[in-house]
C-alpha cells in the first residue's frame, strides 16, 4: 500500500543523546515535511524539502537538521536532545511543494518522542 | 503575522449537524484545508477550498469566504466515529501551510 512510513513508533531518549527519526514515502512526491505537534498548539513546521537535494527551515528549526539525498527518504536528526523536544513528530509529503497546486499533504503515522 | 483561529472544543449529539468555524490571516492566500485527526493518529485530508462558496462531499461540506478570511466545516448526520480533532490550515503565498490548533469534536449519543 502506497504511503508514508515513520520509524520508530515511539522512543524514550536521555537528554544530550543524538537521535534520527526516519521517514520514507513511496508516492514519488516532490515535497516532504517534518512537523511537531504539541498539546494545545497547531502543527509546527520544523524543516521541509521541496525536491530531492534541497531543504529549508520552517517555523521551529533550532536543534533539528534534515537531509534529502533522494526522493523517498527524509530523516530528521536531533543532534543533542533536550526535554523541550518531547513531542509527537509527523512526517508528511505532497506532490508539488512550492511549485503550486492544491498541495494536499499526506501524513505518516507519527513518532512519539520523550526526552528525559 | 499569520494566524489561524478555531474553537478549542465542541460537543454535539449523534445524528445532529455541527459547524466548526475557522478564521485566518495569512501572507497571501492559496487556499484553505480541513483535516481530520483521530486521537493518536495522523491527520487525514478532508477538503480544500480556494474559491468562495460551499464544497459538498457527502456528509461533510466546507465553506470559504476570502473577503472575510473565514471558513467553516459542516458535518451532517453525525456519527460516533466523527469524534476527532478537526484542523484548519491556510496555504500562504509561499505554499506553506499555517495550521490552527484544532477543534476537538465530542459526539454524545
Amino acid at each position: 500500500i502506497a504511503g508514508i512510513t515513520q520509524a520508530p513508533t515511539s522512543q524514550i531518549l536521555a537528554a544530550g543523546r543524538r537521535m534520527t527519526l526516519r521517514c520514507t514515502q513511496d508516492m514519488r512526491h516532490n515535497a516532504m515535511y517534518w512537523y511537531r505537534q504539541d498539546l494545545g498548539l497547531g502543527l509546527r513546521l520544523i524543516h521541509y524539502s521541496n525536491t530531492a537535494g534541497t531543504t529549508g527551515k520552517g517555523e521551529v528549526p533550532d536543534g533539528y537538521s534534515v537531509s534529502r539525498a533522494n526522493t523517498d527518504d527524509f530523516p530528521l536528526t536531533l543532534a543533542s536532545a533536550v526535554p523541550s523536544q518531547t513531542s509527537v513528530y509527523f512526517c508528511a509529503s505532497s506532490e508539488f511543494g512550492n511549485s503550486g497546486g492544491t498541495d494536499t499533504q499526506y501524513f505518516g503515522p507519527g513518532t512519539r518522542l520523550t526526552v528525559l | 503575522g499569520q494566524n489561524i483561529d478555531q474553537p478549542t472544543e465542541m460537543t454535539a449529539t449523534e445524528g445532529a449537524i455541527v459547524q466548526i468555524n475557522c478564521t485566518y490571516q495569512t501572507s497571501g492566500f492559496n487556499g484553505l484545508f480541513w483535516y481530520q485527526q483521530h486521537a493518536g493518529e495522523a491527520p487525514t485530508f478532508l477538503s480544500y477550498n480556494v474559491l468562495d462558496g460551499l464544497e459538498e462531499k457527502g456528509r461533510f461540506s466546507s465553506f470559504l469566504s476570502r473577503s472575510k478570511g473565514y471558513s467553516y466545516l459542516l458535518l451532517k448526520e453525525l456519527q460516533m466515529k466523527d469524534s476527532a480533532s478537526y484542523l484548519c490550515a491556510g496555504l500562504d503565498s509561499n505554499y506553506q501551510l499555517i495550521w490552527g490548533a484544532g477543534t476537538k469534536l465530542i459526539i454524545k449519543p
